[in-house]
């Protein structure tokens, strides 16, 4: 079966120090990846995208990275953490492009910086 | 542009019918969603429509489509305090990867 991992599943951070957020897809091939970000009392941010091991978009200029190392690893990275990038982190899949294409998410991670 | 509204929150008494409305701005998209998200958790798929359908049903779930005036709603029949949660209204756009626009989601509380 298809799963999909997220970790950690909370984090406290200072301003100024590094993130690294990871997301691993199981039971799927080449799925398209993206990472979403969830403000307090707000909807769903589109951050990064990929089709592709090495091939990210990035839908906002913004403080944060994304890395896609493997077929099945979606990596977010900062540098330098700031205050505004407190909030819920939703890694999600998809496999193809046509018919419905289901996006499927991760259990996110609450990520709070102080 | 990419705009999907929607109502902030909605109470209904257990064992009413609940109705989240949403609204969207692009004509072309192709399909719509409905996702749940309980507290700390990840979103769940509810149920989606294709464009070309004006009404899904499925169980409780009622999904009715106005694709002239560009208007999505989700009702659910029947209403449990099980189905307190967040409601996330999603458009599909074709280009970049085919990503889903959400609206700001719709707090639904149910009382008992």
């Amino acid at each position: 079966s298809q799963t999909i991992h997220q970790w950690p599943a909370t984090l406290v951070q200072p301003v100024g120090s590094p993130l690294s957020l990871e997301c691993t897809v199981e039971g799927t091939s080449n799925p398209n990846l993206y990472w979403y970000r969830q403000a307090a009392g707000r909807g769903l941010q589109l951050l990064f995208y990929s089709v592709g091991i090495g091939q990210i978009s990035s839908e906002v200029p913004q403080n944060l990275s994304a890395s896609r190392p493997q077929d099945r690893q979606f990596i977010l990275s900062s540098k330098k953490l700031l205050l505004s990038d407190s909030g819920f982190y939703l890694c999600a899949w998809r496999v193809g492009s046509s018919g419905a294409n289901v996006l499927t998410f991760g259990a996110g991670s609450r990520l709070t910086v102080l | 542009g990419e705009d999907v509204e929607q109502s902030l929150f909605l109470s209904v008494r257990e064992g009413d019918s609940s109705v989240i409305n949403c609204t969207y701005t692009d004509s072309s998209s192709t399909y719509l969603y409905w996702y749940k998200q309980e507290p700390g958790a990840g979103l769940q798929l509810l149920t989606y429509i294709f464009s070309n359908m004006d009404m899904k049903q499925d169980q409780r779930l009622t999904v009715l489509l106005n694709k002239k005036d560009k208007h999505l709603s989700l009702r659910i029949a029947d209403t449990q305090t099980g189905d307190s949660a967040i409601y996330f209204c999603a458009e599909r756009f074709m280009e970049y990867g085919n990503k889903l626009v959400f609206g700001a989601g719709t707090i639904l509380r149910v009382k008992s």
